[in-house]
């Protein structure tokens, strides 16, 4: 099993350009989330879903947008880049056992540097 | 997570015992988590506690949780150079995890 994977690895985009980074899982989780790490700031919840076809905002949705077309795929958007949105940005995936949905499965991450 | 606080860096010896402590807000957390980021990776569950536990042990890893003081610390017994890493905390909240900004781990030689 492949786990969570992410795609691509890295990126650099322009001010301005748009792009989607593409989360997949294989482990038939329900819930899946995205965050965004930055030096000295932790793990900030952008977007994260609770099943195929919902959606639903983090802490920092500004910026973003999300879909959750199948299970097993979690792809985030963004419009229009800023530098601002230059970080490591983390899929994370978790099952629906009672009690335990929040413990979360990573996939190894999207640096990404907009300039 | 501006609720779940932890402090930045820790240094110890090789073979020492590493403590690394969290404190959170959230009373009503089911379970509280320990999480590890190496370098260029991404976060690797490490254990977790159920909130009416005091202790858990698994192996080189001892969890206490003090819930009426909100705190919670990880042990890391004959700490070895390959833990360095950062270590965050996190708590339960909604339907995600609330993470503190993690703790640097160096263990020297």
């Amino acid at each position: 099993n492949a786990g969570v994977t992410q795609t691509p690895k890295f990126r650099v985009l322009k001010t301005g350009q748009s792009m989607t980074l593409l989360c997949a899982q294989d482990m038939n989780h329900e819930y899946m989330y995205w965050y965004r790490q930055d030096p000295g700031m932790g793990l900030r919840l952008i977007h994260y879903s609770v099943g195929e076809g919902t959606t639903a905002k983090g802490e920092v949705p500004d910026g973003y947008n999300v879909s959750r077309l199948k299970k097993q795929n979690f792809l985030l958007g963004l419009e229009s880049a800023a530098p601002s949105q230059t970080s490591v940005y983390f899929c994370a995936t978790s099952p629906p056992m009672a009690g335990r949905e929040y413990e979360q499965y990573f996939g190894p991450g999207t640096r990404l540097t907009v300039t | 997570g501006e609720d779940v606080e932890q402090s930045l860096f820790l240094s110890v010896r090789e073979g020492d015992s590493s403590v690394i402590n969290c404190t959170y807000t959230d009373s009503s957390s089911t379970y509280l988590y320990w999480y590890k980021q190496e370098p260029g990776a991404g976060l690797q569950l490490l254990t977790y506690i159920f909130s009416n536990m005091d202790m858990k042990q698994d192996q080189r890893l001892t969890v206490l949780l003090n819930k009426k003081d909100k705190h919670l610390s990880l042990r890391i017994a004959d700490t070895q150079t390959g833990d360095s890493a950062i270590y965050f905390c996190a708590e339960g909240s909604g339907y995600a995890l609330n993470f503190g900004k993690g703790t640097s781990l160096l263990v020297t030689p």
